[in-house]
């Protein structure tokens, strides 16, 4: 089974900051990585797919790179909007998929 | 638009059928997942089943306990549970899975694109 890991599990940041969150495969999985928002009481909501092409309607200070095992999500000028969890999940063993366990990005 | 139903309090050992209604796309045209999240934890990919429903995968957390099925003439997904453990405590989302290439980046995908809002299923005696 590929196993996800995020890091940090959890950071602080400020409305305006730039924040990076990193997710790691253990095997390569090409471009097959998706990253998700997902809020208090709400589903996780798609952000960025295929490691670096952003979901319709999401913002552009969202991006996302990356291929092979190491990955990265970065938001560029924090909104206050934007503190969230959030998962990465690799779909290169689609139909089975497996997801990061989370970055909870709280405001300092 | 996916709504998820049939989440209750059942004893260990016990059975449960979830049911996920879709409207708003063609529904025999898309994989569907069913992803689960316990309280304050992550996600976990629980099962998927192909658009015809005779593809069925399941997580190894659940395999031979659940078993996702669907009725296109309906526009439903369901999932079977059985043998009902403590730690299948969750909140139970359906997805709906996109799949596709990208040509501008030369890369496939299969993104979970939309999602209900869940239904909770605890286990406890």
């Amino acid at each position: 089974d590929i196993q996800m890991t995020q890091s940090p599990s959890s950071l602080s940041a400020s409305v305006g900051d730039r924040v990076t969150i990193t997710c790691r495969a253990s095997q390569t999985i090409s471009s097959f990585l998706n990253w998700y928002q997902q809020k208090p009481g709400q589903a996780p909501k798609l952000l960025i797919y295929a490691a670096s092409s952003l979901q319709s309607g999401v913002p552009s200070r969202f991006s996302g790179s990356g291929s092979g095992t190491d990955f990265t999500l970065t938001i560029d000028s924090l909104q206050p909007e934007d503190f969230a969890t959030y998962y990465c999940q690799q779909s290169y063993n689609a139909p089975s998929y497996t997801f990061g366990q989370g970055t909870k990005l709280a405001i300092k | 638009q996916l709504v998820e139903f049939g989440g209750d309090l059942v004893q260990p050992g016990g059975s449960l059928r979830l049911s996920c209604a879709a409207s708003g796309f063609t529904f025999s045209d898309y994989v569907m997942s069913w992803v689960r999240q316990a309280p304050g934890k992550g996600l976990e990919w629980v099962s998927s089943i192909s658009e015809s429903g005779g593809s069925r995968y399941y997580a190894d957390s659940v395999q031979g306990r659940v078993t996702i099925s669907r009725d296109n003439s309906k526009n439903t997904l369901f999932l079977q549970m059985n043998s009902l453990r403590v730690e299948d405590t969750a909140l139970y989302y359906c997805a709906k899975v996109e799949s596709g290439y990208d040509y501008l980046r030369l890369a496939g995908y299969y993104v979970m694109d939309v999602w209900g809002q869940g239904t909770t299923v605890t286990v406890a005696s």
